[in-house]
C-alpha cells in the first residue's frame, strides 16, 4: 500500500518570501506520478504541479517548483515570491500507473502581508 | 467548458433520509471519481468509473452508499439512509485517461446530516 505523509500541518510566510512544503511517500513501485493540489477557501481543488517519476528533471510552473528525490521518496513544493492568493491548503498526492490518487493530510499555507 | 459541475453545493438533511449528490463531468472525459473529505480522514477516494463502468468501489464505506453513472455526462452518489457520520464534503472529479493526466475537481457538495 502507498502512503503519503505531509508532516507540516501549517506554514506561515510573508508576502514575496519563499516557503517549502514537505511530502514523503512510501511505495514499492518504480513508475508513478506525484502531484501537488491547492485547495483555497473556495474549496475548489486545483492542480498546481505534476511530476513523473521517470523524469529526473524537477517540474516547474511559474513560481511553483518541486524538489523530487526519488531514492529518498521525497517530493517537496517550493512557492517563490509568495502572494496573498497562495493562501490555501496544499495536498501532496501519489498515483501509481493506472492507479488511484492518494492524498496526504495537507499543509495549510498562510501568506501574510 | 464549464468544468465539473456538482449539485447541490450544500445539503442539510435529517438522519435516516436519502441523499443524492449529482455530478456532471467535463465533456469528453472518460474517468469519473467520487471523493469524500473530512477533517479526520482527509481526502478519500470512494469509487471511480471508466466509460461509465465502475472500476473500483473499494473505498465505498458501506452498503448505504451507492454510485451510478447512467451515461457519460452524469453520475450520482446516493446515501440511504444517511447518518451524522456521513457529514463531509463530497467531491466529484473527471479526467481524460488515467495516471499521467490532471483530474479536474468540482466545487464539492457540503453534506450535513443532523
Amino acid at each position: 500500500a502507498q502512503t503519503v505523509t505531509q508532516s507540516q500541518p501549517e506554514m506561515s510566510v510573508q508576502e514575496a518570501e519563499t516557503v517549502t512544503l514537505s511530502c514523503t511517500y512510501d511505495t514499492s513501485e518504480n513508475n508513478y506520478y506525484l502531484f501537488w493540489y491547492k485547495q483555497p477557501p473556495s474549496r475548489q481543488m486545483i492542480l498546481v504541479i505534476r511530476q513523473e517519476a521517470y523524469k529526473q528533471q524537477n517540474a516547474t510552473e511559474n513560481r511553483f517548483s518541486v524538489n523530487f528525490q526519488k531514492a529518498a521518496k521525497s517530493f517537496s513544493l517550493k512557492i517563490s515570491d509568495s502572494q496573498l492568493g497562495d493562501t490555501a491548503m496544499y495536498f501532496c498526492a501519489f498515483m501509481k500507473l493506472r492507479g488511484k490518487l492518494q492524498f496526504g493530510a495537507g499543509t495549510q499555507v498562510v501568506v501574510t502581508p | 467548458d464549464a468544468g465539473v459541475i456538482q449539485s447541490p453545493r450544500h445539503e442539510v438533511t435529517e438522519m435516516g433520509q436519502e441523499v443524492t449528490l449529482r455530478c456532471k463531468p467535463i465533456s469528453g472525459h472518460d474517468y469519473l471519481f467520487w471523493y469524500r473529505q473530512t477533517m479526520m480522514r482527509g481526502l478519500e477516494l470512494l469509487i471511480y468509473f471508466n466509460n461509465n463502468v465502475p472500476i473500483d468501489d473499494s473505498g465505498m464505506p458501506e452498503d448505504r452508499f451507492s454510485a451510478k453513472m447512467p451515461n457519460a455526462s452524469f453520475s450520482t452518489l446516493k446515501i440511504q439512509p444517511s447518518e451524522p457520520r456521513d457529514s463531509a464534503v463530497y467531491f466529484c472529479a473527471s479526467s481524460y485517461g488515467l495516471s499521467n493526466t490532471e483530474a479536474f475537481f468540482g466545487q464539492g457538495t457540503r453534506l450535513t446530516v443532523v
